[in-house]
Parts: structure tokens; C-alpha cells; sequence
């Protein structure tokens, strides 16, 4: 049973640009949510999709936006990139028990 | 809104010495609690939970946790560590039965076990 994949595992990108980042759940889960961890901090809650649809949304600016597709995957988009942007983005994926399973993120390096 | 606090950012202990990693969350209603550890190069895996029921928590790896509610507690304990529980710890609640489900996380805590 395929745990939660993320790609790419590495990235480089300039000030300005666009990202997407992709994740695949665990199977037999239903809602991905995405994460913003930064050095030396725990994750940051981004949004979480369900049924093709953003459920909820932390404090991050319009420049983040998602997308779910209906076999599950999802998308992070990432427009007008800062150097603040920095981090490790995990996916995480939970079913009906709630319990959120997470990838090994994609590093994502702003220059 | 939840809060999470880990008092401890850093943590170095020898093997076979006790742990006991402090987590204090700020919420009013029902909550779910978790510890999760991130091993070096690894991804974030889920150590143990409570939900309900019996406050002592047993997890994997010989790991457990005590909810105490009237000090809005859920610290992480092991009688003796070992050198791969080099990782780090993250405190997780989220609002319970009709809330949100959306775990909140502390900073996170590093702990380094030297053999």
C-alpha cells in the first residue's frame, strides 16, 4: 500500500516565478491538505481539499492556490514567488478516521 | 483559535536516559492531541494520539503520552531512550468532535540521543 507521494522531492525557483507542486494520498483517502514548513518551525496549515473542493484555509496570502483532481491528487500552486517562500511542502491525506498521513515534502528553494 | 507550545527547542540526552518532552495547547473545547516525530531525511510519522478514553497514551516504539486536562497538557514520555530517537518532535492538537480537524503544531523538538 503506497503511502503519500509528494514530487518533486527538490526544487529551484527565482523571485517571481510560478510553482506546482503535485501530490498523490494514501489510497482509500479522500482529502489532502498542504503544509508550509520552514526552518526550525513545525508546519503551517495552508488549505485542505475535498471532493475537488478548498474545505478550509490558513492565514496565507491568494498567491497559494490548489487544486483536486477526482482521483484525489492535488496540486499546490505557488504564483509571484518570494524568497519568504522558502520551505519544505508537505501534503498530508486523511480518510474517514481524520487521521492525516504525510509525504516527505518537496524543498523548495526561493532565489 | 488553538495554540501549541514545546517549551523545549532543544534536547540532548545519553542513551538509556529519561525523556519527558513538555506540549501545552490553548483550547476551550474537545481535542484531539498528537505527537508526531521526523526522523533525519524522513518524513513527519505519527508516534501516538488520543481522541478519547484512557489519558495514558501508549505509541510506538516504547512512547507514551499523558493528557492531563486540567493543565492542558500532553507531554511525551520514554523511560530510556536510544540513539535512533534522534529526530524531531511536534506537538499537534486539533479541535474535537464538530471542530475543524485541522491539527495546529508547535515548533517542534529536537532531540539528540548520543550513544
Amino acid at each position: 500500500d503506497a503511502g503519500v507521494t509528494q514530487s518533486p522531492t527538490h526544487l529551484i525557483k527565482t523571485r517571481g516565478q510560478q510553482v506546482t507542486l503535485r501530490c498523490s494520498p494514501k489510497s482509500g483517502h479522500d482529502t489532502v491538505s498542504w503544509y508550509q514548513q520552514a526552518l526550525g518551525q513545525g508546519p503551517q496549515f495552508i488549505f485542505q481539499y475535498y471532493e475537488e473542493e478548498e474545505r478550509q484555509r490558513g492565514n496565507f496570502p491568494d498567491r497559494f492556490s490548489g487544486h483536486q483532481f477526482p482521483n484525489y491528487s492535488s496540486e499546490l500552486n505557488v504564483n509571484a514567488l518570494l524568497l519568504g517562500d522558502s520551505a519544505l511542502y508537505l501534503c498530508a491525506s486523511s480518510g474517514p478516521r481524520r487521521e492525516q498521513y504525510f509525504g516527505p515534502g518537496t524543498r523548495l528553494t526561493v532565489t | 483559535a488553538q495554540s501549541v507550545s514545546q517549551h523545549n527547542h532543544h534536547v540532548i540526552l545519553s542513551e538509556a536516559a529519561s525523556l519527558e518532552l513538555g506540549c501545552n495547547y490553548s483550547y476551550g473545547g474537545t481535542v484531539n492531541l498528537f505527537w508526531y516525530v521526523q526522523y533525519p531525511g524522513q518524513h513527519l510519522q505519527l508516534l501516538l494520539k488520543y481522541f478519547s478514553g484512557d489519558p495514558l497514551v501508549k505509541g510506538i516504539k516504547g512512547f507514551e503520552a499523558e493528557f492531563i486536562k486540567s493543565k492542558f497538557s500532553f507531554n511525551l514520555r520514554k523511560p530510556s531512550v536510544q540513539w535512533s530517537d534522534t529526530a524531531e518532535y511536534f506537538c499537534a492538537v486539533n479541535a474535537g468532535s464538530g471542530g475543524s480537524y485541522i491539527p495546529t503544531f508547535g515548533r517542534g523538538t529536537s532531540l539528540i540521543v548520543h550513544p
